[in-house]
This record gives structure tokens, C-alpha cells and sequence, in this order.
């Protein structure tokens, strides 16, 4: 079956653009996250969806950022006025199950953003 | 603060050589462990976790892992590395929230030499 898939995958933009990043989750799962990868560094959380609910972003680092996740199966992340430290890896993953401390995330190839 | 701590940035070994990657972690409660691996321009694949139990857990690939809760380590290992295992591995702890979010290491890059 069709795992997570995201689109693009990658992106340049230039400082002050706005982007826009997709997630496609596995059919039916309940839960979505998004990561934020920088160079040479692991993942960090920045938001979590579940079904159309944001129950946490208590991640995303500005106000520039926004996720969204309307019909509770694709979602967004968009970030306005793009800097140069928000160049890196965005990764999103999608469990079955809701939330909770042990669920097993499904991971997409991620979108590399390089802001010029 | 929950944190996962990998000591060895780079770590380099010969194929067919055993293989230990180290994870330390600081968590109030009982931990979910998890061991992931990323391959270059690949999405993280689960390799093996921890929730409660037999303290030494099997993974996909051939790894295994082992809780040490005196220790706070949950330390990847594989007898024999293949080629193919080269690549970043991380480990991450379940945070202590009702969402699931991942709290990840900064990673492990494994060279491995023919």
C-alpha cells in the first residue's frame, strides 16, 4: 500500500516568499505530525493533528508558521515570510491510532526548503 | 525536560564487524524507546521499540536493542553489518503527553568499510 508521501520535495525560496508544503498521510490515519529536520541534526516536533484537530503546536517556532488539516486526511504546512534559518528537512508522519506516548509513526521523504 | 542523548556522531566499522550505537536518555517514568533509520533521501523506517517487557527487544534487519534502565541506555546493536546498513540512526523517546510526538537524538551516521 501507498505509504506517506509529500510534496515537493524540494524547495528554494527566496527570503520573504511564502510556502506551502503537503503531506498525504496513509489512508485512515487518525494521527499527523509534522518535523522540522535541520542539517546534521534530528528531527523536532512542531505540530500534531488529530483527524482535523491541532491538539499541539506547541513546536512551531513563529508565528510564521502555519499547519492546517481540513478534512482530517491531507494536511498543509505553510510558512510566511520565509527566513534563511527555516531551511531544512520538513518531515511529516501519520500513525493509525490517536494519540499517546507509544504510538508508531509512519514517516514521508520530507521536503527540503532552502531559503535563499 | 525529556531529552535523548546519542554520544557518537560518526561512527565507523567494517563490513561483518559487530555494530553497538549508543542512546542515553532522561525520562521521569517508563520509557517508549524507539530505533529509526534514515537513508539519504528516504523517510525514517522503524526499526525496533520498547514499551514495557522483555528489557532486550528484536528489530527489523537484524537488530536488536537492550533496555537498561540503571543505565538509561537503550543501545542498537547487530552482530554483522552488511554494506547496506550505512546510513543515520536515531533514537527517540515518547514524550509524556497524550500526543505521541517523538523527542529524537541528534543522530548517528554509520559508514561502514568493505
Amino acid at each position: 500500500g501507498a505509504g506517506v508521501s509529500q510534496s515537493p520535495r524540494y524547495k528554494v525560496a527566496k527570503r520573504g516568499q511564502d510556502v506551502a508544503l503537503r503531506c498525504d498521510p496513509i489512508s485512515g490515519h487518525v494521527s499527523l505530525f509534522w518535523y522540522q529536520q535541520a542539517l546534521g541534526q534530528g528531527p523536532e516536533f512542531l505540530t500534531y493533528f488529530q483527524n482535523e484537530a491541532q491538539l499541539d503546536k506547541s513546536g512551531l517556532p513563529s508565528d510564521r508558521f502555519f499547519a492546517e488539516r481540513p478534512e482530517g486526511s491531507v494536511s498543509t504546512l505553510k510558512i510566511q515570510r520565509t527566513q534563511q534559518e527555516d531551511s531544512a528537512v520538513y518531515l511529516c508522519a501519520s500513525s493509525s491510532y490517536a494519540g499517546g506516548p507509544g504510538l508508531e509513526q509512519f514517516f514521508g521523504p520530507g521536503t527540503r526548503l532552502t531559503v535563499l | 525536560a525529556q531529552s535523548v542523548t546519542q554520544p557518537d556522531i560518526h561512527i565507523t566499522v567494517s563490513e561483518g564487524a559487530s555494530l553497538e550505537l549508543r542512546c542515553n536518555y532522561s525520562y521521569g517514568a517508563t520509557p517508549y524507546l524507539f530505533w529509526y533509520v534514515q537513508s539519504p533521501g528516504q523517510g525514517l523506517q522503524l526499526l525496533l521499540k520498547y514499551f514495557s517487557g522483555d528489557t532486550l527487544v528484536q528489530g527489523i534487519k537484524g537488530f536488536e536493542a537492550e533496555f537498561k534502565r540503571s543505565q538509561s541506555s537503550f543501545n542498537l546493536r547487530k552482530p554483522s553489518v552488511h554494506w547496506s546498513d550505512a546510513a543515520e540512526y536515531f533514537c527517540a523517546v515518547g514524550a509524556s503527553s497524550n500526543t505521541g510526538k517523538l523527542i529524537f537524538g541528534q543522530g548517528t551516521t554509520l559508514q561502514v568499510k568493505p
